[in-house]
């Protein structure tokens, strides 16, 4: 399967801990963007990256948040002191180029205790 | 205040019937596109329309762009229980510097029933 893959699918934790997800992206793909959900709602932008600069953040993204590629192929997301209200599906797209579709992966349900 | 307004967000019908979700927002987009989703899931692609007036088909499902490429549409014929999902629209704001990111409506939540 070549699409893009997220790690994991599923994480529990309690409030105050950091949790860190992975997203590895279609390897042709240089751009690469995380976005949350929450129950109801459409996805939210979070964040972008073409290749390993990151080049926009939301509001949404507190100092809490921080999203790497280091090596311009797979990204991070950790959430540090994680609160109820980062409860949500964190979900990860990639694409080729400006305005070309973009490919989402499963997502990462996270629920905090 | 959503920048794209999806409705409507319930929609539950029998099987057989036609439906039409709307896209409305007072922005232009340089491209919109439509998704569905399935609980626990992420969104899948299902067309992107990118010029005012553009009309495309996907087997039962009708994609259509407005003139303005403010507003689109997604028409389901002869709807089946498989169509059974969340719908979301999706739009890149024209201009500026958006880096193509996706500025979603909220979603629709169809439920056809056998």
């Amino acid at each position: 399967d070549t699409g893009v893959s997220q790690n994991p699918r599923h994480k529990i934790t309690k409030r105050g801990q950091n949790v860190t997800f992975r997203c590895d992206p279609i390897s042709e793909h240089n751009r690469l963007y995380w976005y949350r959900q929450t129950l109801g709602q459409g996805p939210e932008f979070l964040t972008y990256f073409q290749n390993e600069a990151q080049l926009e953040k939301s509001r949404l993204l507190s100092d809490r948040f921080s999203a790497e590629r280091p090596k311009g192929s797979f990204s991070t997301l950790e959430i540090q002191r994680t609160e109820q209200g980062d409860s949500a599906m964190y979900l990860c797209a990639s694409s080729r180029t400006r305005g070309d579709e973009q490919f989402f992966g499963p997502g990462t349900r996270l629920t905090v205790l | 205040t959503q920048l794209l307004e999806q409705s409507p967000q319930f929609l539950s019908i029998q099987e057989g019937e036609n439906l039409t979700v709307y896209c409305n927002s007072s922005s232009v987009f340089s491209s919109l596109q439509w998704y569905r989703q399935e609980p626990g899931e992420g969104p899948v692609l299902l067309v992107t329309v990118v010029t005012g007036g553009e009309v495309k088909k996907l087997k039962r499902l009708t994609f259509q762009f407005g003139d303005a490429r403010k507003d689109s549409s997604l028409h389901i014929t002869a709807a089946q229980p498989g169509d059974t999902g969340l719908y979301l629209c999706a739009g890149v704001r024209a201009g500026g510097t958006s880096y193509g990111k996706l500025t979603f409506g909220q979603g629709t939540i169809l439920t056809v029933h056998p």
